[in-house]
């Protein structure tokens, strides 16, 4: 079964700092991931997403993440963090077939970020 | 503006009442979700529906029941079967029926509280 894990449930950076959050998934066949981010008491905003190709994929706020098939990971990386970056992230994995027909998304339980300044 | 609109963003219910949350999108997308969301559990799907009447139970249906009459609604009702329905609940929609080709946007969720 389609699985997502995100190992860190919080975590604490200084502003300016790069920033780095886990993200392992289990599926058989070629992923499709996303990465999203939640402000306190609001929806979910997509930051970026893969399907195929190269697999350092850019997003919208600086982010980035990398794909790595050999390590099951899809991790979200910032080279500096900014105040407003403090929020739940939450990666998701395509999941095929869902009850035997179409398609869902599989969500990790996600990462609060704070950001000291 | 494009987008899905939830209501209320609030919502108090006693014990034994059935209470509906609404979810409306002017996207023109086929496919509908309900999320639920607990502290330190991520979101779990609780209905889908990927066209106009019909509806699919997602992993914790149980205690919740939902309509599609139309493309553009998909309200969630929460009925007195539900045993612990204090939660935050996320409504989203695609454009297609997988959500693996494109990307899900989601409502602003509405807080329910039992009192």
């Amino acid at each position: 079964a389609q699985s997502v894990t995100q190992p860190d449930i919080h975590i604490t950076v200084s502003e300016g700092a790069s920033l780095e959050l886990r993200c392992n998934y289990s599926y058989g066949a070629t992923p499709y991931l996303f990465w999203y981010v939640q402000s306190p008491g609001q929806g979910l905003q997509l930051l970026l997403k893969y399907f195929s190709g190269d697999t350092l994929v850019q997003g919208i706020k600086g982010f980035e993440a990398e794909f790595k098939r050999s390590q099951s990971s899809f991790n979200l990386r910032k080279p500096s963090v900014h105040w407003s970056d403090a929020a739940e992230y939450f990666c998701a994995v395509g999941a095929t077939n869902y009850g035997g027909s179409q398609g869902n998304l599989i969500f990790g339980k996600g990462t609060k970020l704070s950001v000291k300044p | 503006d494009g987008g899905i609109t939830q209501s209320p963003k609030y919502l108090f219910r006693k014990e034994g009442q059935n209470v509906t949350l609404s979810c409306e999108q002017n996207l023109n997308h086929d496919a509908m979700y309900w999320y639920r969301q607990d502290p330190g559990q991520g979101l779990r799907l609780i209905y889908y529906s990927q066209i106009v009447n019909d509806f699919q139970k997602g992993d914790i249906a149980e205690g919740y029941s939902v309509s599609r009459e139309k493309k553009e609604s998909f309200p969630l009702t929460v009925t007195s079967a539900q045993k612990n329905p204090t939660a935050f609940y996320l409504c989203a929609s695609i454009a297609g029926t997988g959500l693996m080709n494109t990307e899900a946007f989601f409502g602003q969720g509405t807080r329910l509280t039992v009192v």
